[in-house]
């Protein structure tokens, strides 16, 4: 199994709508949870923290669940510019925080 | 301010020869991570470094891979006797402590011809 899954896409959705990513994650042990979004041949960035409370940044809504070991993010009223890759992260076992894993992303496609 | 400046931007080298890749962080982080990754991948973890002491090399392939950060500030990514499956684009990555927030380089396109 790997350790972080995504569906890769790509999400396809009209300007407007609201479009769901899901992951999993294999190691109980992680500590910190993240989106990142990178653009065509850029690097990643930091989207948002992943808290077990849920957060919010505007549009956007990250959910986490340890019982199940998912991560969500839920991106509304979608704009062009939200077209990118969404990676899911999370950090390596207790002891390397530094280590961060990251899924194979997925892709959001917004048209006009 | 600057962020993290990796050089060069492209590589491209012949199967056999040796590379070295430099990251400068952003002034004061004292933690420093390379990942690499190709196509089609999310970033793959390879070492990091918390000031000038790798703290953790768990995710370096093989030994024809080496880093170092000699005085906490910039760090070269040496791979020897580059094969094919070595291209991609390594990214380099700092953050002010361990678990804060970590800011990615351009990276560098690494091509093994």
């Amino acid at each position: 199994r790997k350790e972080v899954e995504q569906d890769p896409g790509p999400f396809n959705v009209p300007e407007g709508a609201t479009v769901a990513f899901n992951c999993t994650y294999s190691n109980s042990a992680s500590q910190s949870f993240f989106w990142y979004r990178q653009d065509c041949r850029k690097e990643p960035k930091l989207l948002m923290s992943v808290y077990s409370s849920g957060n919010e940044d505007g549009r956007f809504t990250a959910q986490l669940n340890r019982a199940s070991q998912y991560i969500s993010l839920l991106i509304r009223d979608s704009k062009l510019s939200d077209s990118a890759t969404y990676l899911c992260v999370v950090n390596g076992a207790r002891g390397s925080q530094g280590n961060l894993i990251f899924g194979k992303g997925t892709k959001l496609s917004v048209k006009p | 301010g600057a962020g993290v400046s990796q050089t060069p931007s492209n590589k491209v080298t012949e199967k056999g020869k040796y590379v070295e890749l430099r990251c400068d962080p952003i002034s004061g982080h004292t933690a420093l991570y390379w990942y690499r990754q190709s196509l089609g991948q999310g970033p793959e973890f390879l070492i990091y470094f918390q000031g000038t002491g790798a703290a953790d090399d768990s995710g370096l392939p093989n030994d024809r891979f080496f880093a170092v950060r000699p005085e906490g500030s910039v760090s070269t990514l040496k791979i020897q006797r580059t094969e094919r499956g070595d291209s991609a684009v390594y990214l380099c990555a700092s953050s002010l402590i361990v678990s804060a927030e970590q800011f990615f380089g351009p990276g560098t396109r690494l091509t093994v011809l």
